[in-house]
């Protein structure tokens, strides 16, 4: 019973290199997030979405781009790092019925991640 | 415009004494839901409580309960007796019925001392 894994934990990345965090959830979750946390600022959405094969901006999605193949996993690329996405990376789903909110996120233990 | 607002960035309370960490929240969509979460030093985010905003009873949760003042906009976490594990970040957060994202606050650091 897993939940949310996020790989991988820890990465340090030069400025312009590329990489790739993943999200997996075995829950059958419908919707996926991808947050970053940064200090005084809590926790902005970068992109999310709603289904398998769909993906949708958030709140701070320059720098970032995603993908949804798979139900079960929700990548988050960065095609050419900068110092500003040096950040702890929350990956989140949930399955809410329509028009309920009393669903929570199941959040992923996070991806501390450093651009030099 | 959505927002949730937490104005404590920093919080110390005395082991086993009472504290309330404040938040903030605007909306004009009628359905929505608040929650806390907590996030211990080690990094993971812990659901503590939810409050519907149709909900007419504050919500509780063993020590932890939910001060909802739809009126003012307000949905203060109170920590009862508290432990030295309750050291902590804690967010509040905000969805609607409209769309499944959530709102998150700032955080309040809070410092339980021995």
């Amino acid at each position: 019973n897993a939940g949310v894994t996020q790989t991988p934990k820890f990465r340090v990345l030069k400025t312009g290199q590329s990489m790739t965090l993943l999200c997996a959830q075995d829950m059958n979750h419908e919707y996926m997030y991808w947050y970053r946390q940064d200090p005084g600022m809590g926790l902005r959405l970068i992109h999310y979405s709603v289904g398998e094969g769909t993906t949708a901006k958030g709140e701070v999605p320059d720098g970032y781009n995603v993908s949804r193949l798979k139900k079960q996993n929700f990548l988050l690329g960065l095609e050419s790092a900068a110092p500003s996405q040096t950040s702890v990376y929350f990956c989140a789903s949930r399955d809410p019925p329509p028009g309920q909110t009393n669903y929570g996120y199941t959040f992923g233990s996070g991806t501390r991640l450093t651009v030099v | 415009a959505q927002k949730i607002t937490q104005t404590q960035p920093g919080m110390f309370v005395q082991e086993k004494e009472a504290v309330t960490l404040d938040c903030t929240y605007d909306t004009s969509d009628p359905s929505y839901g608040l929650f806390w979460y907590k996030q211990p030093s080690s990094g993971e985010m812990i659901f503590l409580i939810y409050q519907g905003s149709y909900d007419q009873q504050n919500a509780t949760e063993g020590r932890y309960s939910l001060n909802f003042q739809k009126a003012r906009k307000s949905a203060n976490l109170v920590i009862s007796a508290s432990q030295l594990g309750d050291s902590a970040m804690y967010f509040c957060a905000m969805t609607h019925s409209g769309t499944y994202k959530y709102i998150f606050g700032t955080g309040t650091r809070l410092k339980v001392l021995a």
